[in-house]
C-alpha cells in the first residue's frame, strides 16, 4: 500500500524560513493536509487542499505541491512553531488515508 | 464551538474488547463523515477508520480490519469504535476527528479539521 515519507527532524533558526516535506505517491493525485501537534496536545490543521489555512493560523504557514511531494514553509519560525508536523492524503487505492511519520521541527 | 471530546480507554487485557465513544457538540453531526486515528506512545499518527456522514460507508486501515468497528449515532450526535480481540499493538492514544466541512471523500482535497483531546486505551497483561 502507499506511504508518506518525511524528515525525522528539521531546525530553524529563530526568525528564518524552513521547508518541511512529505513524498509519497498519492499525492500525485491527492492534496496534502498538514497538521501540528505539540506536546500533550491533539493535532492542529494548520494547512489544507491547494494552500489554504483555517481561520486563526498565521499567514507564516504555507503550502505546496510538486509531482509526488508536498511541502509546508513556514516563513520567519516562532519559538511557538516548535512542534510535530504530520502530513496526511488519502491514498491511491481511495479507501484508507494515510499519515507521514511525522517531522519534529526545533527552532533554535 | 466545535468539541470532540472522547471516552471509554482503559487498560485491558489482550484478547479483551473495548467500546469507545466521542461525543459531539457545536456542529450539525449527521452532515459530517468522522474519523478515528490514533497515535502510539511516542510515535506518529496512525488512521483507524472513517464513517460517512450517514453510515452507508466505512473504511479500516488493515491493521484493524476484522477487529475493529465504527458507527455512530447520529441522534446522539456520538460516533463509537468498538474494539476487539485487542493486542499490546492497539495500545495508543485514540483521537476522534471530524472531515472539514464541504469535503468529500473522493475528491482529492478530502481531509479532518477538528479533533477531539483523545483517549488512552491500554492493552496490556
Amino acid at each position: 500500500s502507499s506511504e508518506l515519507t518525511q524528515d525525522p527532524a528539521v531546525s530553524v533558526a529563530l526568525g528564518q524560513t524552513v521547508r518541511i516535506t512529505c513524498q509519497g505517491d498519492s499525492l500525485r493525485s491527492n492534496y496534502a493536509s498538514w497538521f501540528q501537534q505539540k506536546p500533550g496536545q491533539a493535532p492542529v490543521l494548520v494547512i489544507y487542499g491547494k494552500n489554504n489555512r483555517p481561520s486563526g493560523i498565521p499567514d507564516r504557514f504555507s503550502g505546496s505541491s510538486s509531482g509526488n511531494t508536498a511541502s509546508l514553509t513556514i516563513t520567519g519560525a516562532q519559538a511557538e512553531d516548535e512542534a510535530d508536523y504530520y502530513c496526511n492524503s488519502r491514498d491511491s487505492s481511495g479507501d484508507h488515508l494515510l499519515f507521514g511519520g511525522g517531522t519534529k521541527l526545533t527552532v533554535l | 464551538q466545535v468539541q470532540l471530546v472522547e471516552s471509554g480507554g482503559g487498560v485491558v487485557q489482550p484478547g479483551m474488547s473495548l467500546r469507545l465513544s466521542c461525543a459531539t457538540s457545536g456542529f450539525s453531526f449527521s452532515n459530517y463523515g468522522m474519523h478515528w486515528v490514533r497515535q502510539a506512545p511516542g510515535k506518529g499518527l496512525d488512521w483507524v477508520a472513517v464513517i460517512w456522514y450517514d453510515g452507508t460507508n466505512k473504511y479500516y486501515a488493515d491493521s484493524v480490519k476484522g477487529r475493529f468497528i465504527i458507527s455512530r449515532d447520529n441522534s446522539k450526535n456520538t460516533l463509537y469504535l468498538q474494539m476487539s480481540s485487542l493486542r499490546a499493538e492497539d495500545t495508543a492514544v485514540y483521537y476522534c476527528a471530524r472531515e472539514r466541512p464541504g469535503v468529500r471523500w473522493e475528491l482529492p482535497d478530502y481531509g479532518m479539521d477538528v479533533w477531539g483531546q483523545g483517549t488512552t486505551v491500554t492493552v496490556s497483561s
